[in-house]
């Protein structure tokens, strides 16, 4: 079956550094890859997706490239900031059928960013 | 634009009891889910629903169950809340269209089961 594995956290950073946070991904055909962000006391909300190999989704200066070749879909930001402090969450959505009711989602990995 | 809508936000059932989680969109999207998130565990699926009249099972669906009548409404009941289904439950809704595919979440239902 389909299964999404994060980067273990929780990713503890300054203001301004550089953040990766890991997503490899198993799945049949080309799902459709997202990252959920998760703010405390919040539901989730979309980050960033891709649909196809080689799309780059990007957001609130977030980016992330779908990876067919090595079924990774890393999220990157260049500089982060307080206020990017959250859970953020990897998934996928298999094409087909009844597929497009679920998502698997990885564990999790929490973000905290101190000044 | 309401979106997802999640009733209520808490709740503290006593083992035992049975309780009806709400959700409703409106959006028109065909699909409709039902997920839990415990820590370190990410998000579960539950039951999902392809459209009205059509539900199966997910990941973790003993305990649970749900009906799909309508488009707009996909409630999740528990039928004897046991400790562990303390938890936060979260329903989503999502569609498949040109652009392909999205799911957008409601505010969720934090449940403690004493």
């Amino acid at each position: 079956g389909d299964s999404v594995t994060q980067m273990e956290g929780p990713v503890t950073l300054s203001e301004e550094a550089f953040l990766t946070i890991n997503c490899t991904y198993t799945a049949t055909g080309y799902p459709s890859l997202f990252w959920y962000v998760q703010y405390p006391g919040e539901g989730l909300q979309l980050l960033l997706k891709a649909t196809k190999a080689d799309d780059k989704g990007s957001n609130k200066g977030f980016e992330a490239t779908y990876r067919k070749e090595t079924t990774s879909f890393h999220l990157e930001k260049g500089s982060v900031q307080v206020s990017d402090s959250a859970v953020y969450f990897c998934a996928l959505i298999s094409p087909g059928g009844t597929s497009y009711g679920k998502l698997t989602f990885g564990q999790g990995t929490i973000l905290t960013v101190h000044p | 634009n309401a979106g997802v809508t999640q009733t209520p936000k808490f709740q503290v059932l006593k083992t035992g009891q049975s309780m009806t989680l709400q959700c409703a969109q409106d959006m028109n999207h065909e699909y409709m889910s039902w997920y839990r998130q415990d820590p370190g565990m990410g998000l579960r699926l539950i039951h999902y629903s392809v459209g009205a009249g059509i539900t199966d099972q997910g990941e973790v669906p003993n305990g649970y169950n749900v009906s799909r009548s309508t488009t707009e409404d996909f409630p999740l009941r528990l039928l004897s809340a046991a400790p562990s289904q303390t938890s936060v439950y979260f329903c989503a809704s999502s569609y498949y269209g040109g652009g392909g595919t999205e799911a957008f979440f409601g505010q969720g239902t934090r449940l403690t089961v004493v």
